[in-house]
């Protein structure tokens, strides 16, 4: 079975500072990838995906991340993170073979110091 | 237009009382979901329906009660709830009817707090 892991339960940046959120999993094939955002009180909004092809993906809100195979990681980063981007943020992980169901990590919680 | 609509926002209800919570999609998605998320925890699957028919149920109390009554809509029919049921609910949908490159889209949830 896959599983997910964000080893970060909690990180502060200041704002204009770059971020990197760290996400590993285990999975014996290539998983599908994929990192969430949840801002307090609301739903999930998908940043970006990984299904395949080209390892460094771009998501919305200037948010890209990289899948690397050898480190079983995807991490999510930004180059300048803005005050808005405070937020609980996802990664998850599905499998060819699970059917509909996704695996979510633990979450990382962001919080933007002006 | 990815987006998933859930009613009410909003819930509280006693342990006593049947409510439902509602989610629609209008995206031809053919597989929908409910998630449970409690604070600071990270979403868990309860159903998944696949062409408008229960193919997945992660071991959910019967007092929680699935019923898709077409493509678009998906309720949770609540009954008899304990206070540790209170949580937000969260719908989704996804095109396919597998994780194989589909995307699952959120709903901006149901806050449900028992009392």
């Amino acid at each position: 079975a896959q599983s997910v892991t964000q080893p970060d339960i909690h990180i502060t940046v200041s704002e204009g500072a770059s971020l990197e959120l760290r996400c590993n999993y285990s999975y014996g094939a290539t998983p599908y990838l994929f990192w969430y955002v949840q801002s307090p009180g609301q739903g999930l909004q998908l940043l970006l995906k990984y299904f395949s092809g080209d390892t460094l993906v771009q998501g919305i809100k200037g948010f890209e991340a990289e899948f690397k195979r050898s480190q079983s990681s995807f991490n999510l980063r930004k180059p300048s993170v803005h005050w808005s981007d405070a937020a609980e943020y996802f990664c998850a992980v599905g499998a060819k073979n699970a059917g509909n169901m996704l695996t979510f990590g633990g979450g990382t919680r962001l919080m933007v110091k002006p | 237009d990815t987006e998933v609509t859930q009613t009410p926002k909003h819930l509280v209800m006693g342990m006593t009382n049947k409510k439902s919570l509602k989610c629609e999609q209008h995206m031809g998605h053919r597989a929908m979901y409910w998630y449970k998320q409690k604070a600071k925890k990270p979403p868990e699957l309860m159903f998944v329906y696949s062409y408008e028919k229960l193919s997945i149920n992660e071991s959910v109390p019967s007092r929680f009660s699935p019923e898709c009554p077409n493509s678009s809509l998906l309720n949770l029919h609540l009954h008899a709830l304990q206070p540790e049921d209170s949580a937000l609910y969260l719908c989704a949908s996804s095109h396919g009817a597998t994780i194989s490159g589909n995307t699952i889209y959120f709903g901006e949830g149901s806050w449900l707090t028992v009392v």
